[in-house]
């Protein structure tokens, strides 16, 4: 069973273009969670989704970035108008429905580098 | 707000050694979850061990074990017989609903 994929793992961008970041969960699992880690920080909890419907949406800033889970196809983060502020790590999580042990299963992440 | 505490920003320890990394979290719920995590130069997330705030009995991996102490808001873990392998960015996270809360990290170090 494959795990969380996240693709690409390096992403450079320079100012002002859009950065798409995608994330293919666990087989079965139809929860997606995205966070950021600046570095030498924590994740920071960004966006829940599940399929087709945004759950909750708290730790996404207001601007730029978007997320979504389409019925067919992985998640993907997009960020419009990258700013050096954004160059971050961005991990997906995953979790199956029933959330029985309320763990989520990390990817290994993309890192985002906004030249 | 739920928040999560790390106070250790470095540690090290001798291999073979036992070291305790600490972690404080504050909620004003009474059904959730712990978790420790490892997050090793590759920076891929390493789920260690998850303790339910349900449980009174403290969890246990193998080498790794915690010291719940709900009152307290406390959630330390005890890596026993430190490896080299241990190296690595350590989070204490709380959970509850959907949202993950991490703290800023504990960076162990294992000296040879």
């Amino acid at each position: 069973n494959a795990g969380v994929m996240q693709n690409p793992r390096h992403l450079v961008r320079r100012r002002g273009q859009e950065a798409r970041l995608r994330c293919s969960p666990m087989k079965g699992h139809s929860h997606v969670y995205w966070y950021r880690q600046l570095p030498e920080e924590g994740l920071k909890f960004m966006v829940y989704l599940q399929k087709e419907n945004i759950i909750d949406e708290s730790g996404m800033p207001k601007e730029r970035f978007s997320a979504e889970f389409p019925k067919e196809g992985p998640s993907i983060l997009r960020i419009q108008q990258v700013v050096r502020g954004d160059s971050a790590a961005y991990f997906c999580a995953s979790s199956p429905p029933e959330r029985v042990t309320y763990e989520q299963y990390f990817g290994p992440g993309t890192r985002l580098t906004v030249t | 707000a739920q928040t999560v505490t790390q106070s250790q920003p470095e540690m090290s320890v001798q291999e073979a050694e036992t070291v305790t990394l600490s972690c404080t979290y504050d909620t004003s719920e009474s059904d959730y979850y712990l978790f420790w995590y490892k997050q090793p130069p590759s920076r891929q997330m390493i789920l260690v061990i998850r303790q339910e705030a349900y449980k009174q009995q403290n969890a246990t991996e193998n080498r790794f074990s915690v010291n719940f102490q709900k009152a307290a808001k406390s959630f330390s873990l005890k890596i026993s017989d430190s490896q080299l392998g241990d190296a690595a960015m350590y989070f204490c996270a709380y959970r509850r609903d959907d949202k993950i809360i991490f703290g800023k990290g504990t960076r162990l170090h294992i000296l040879p």
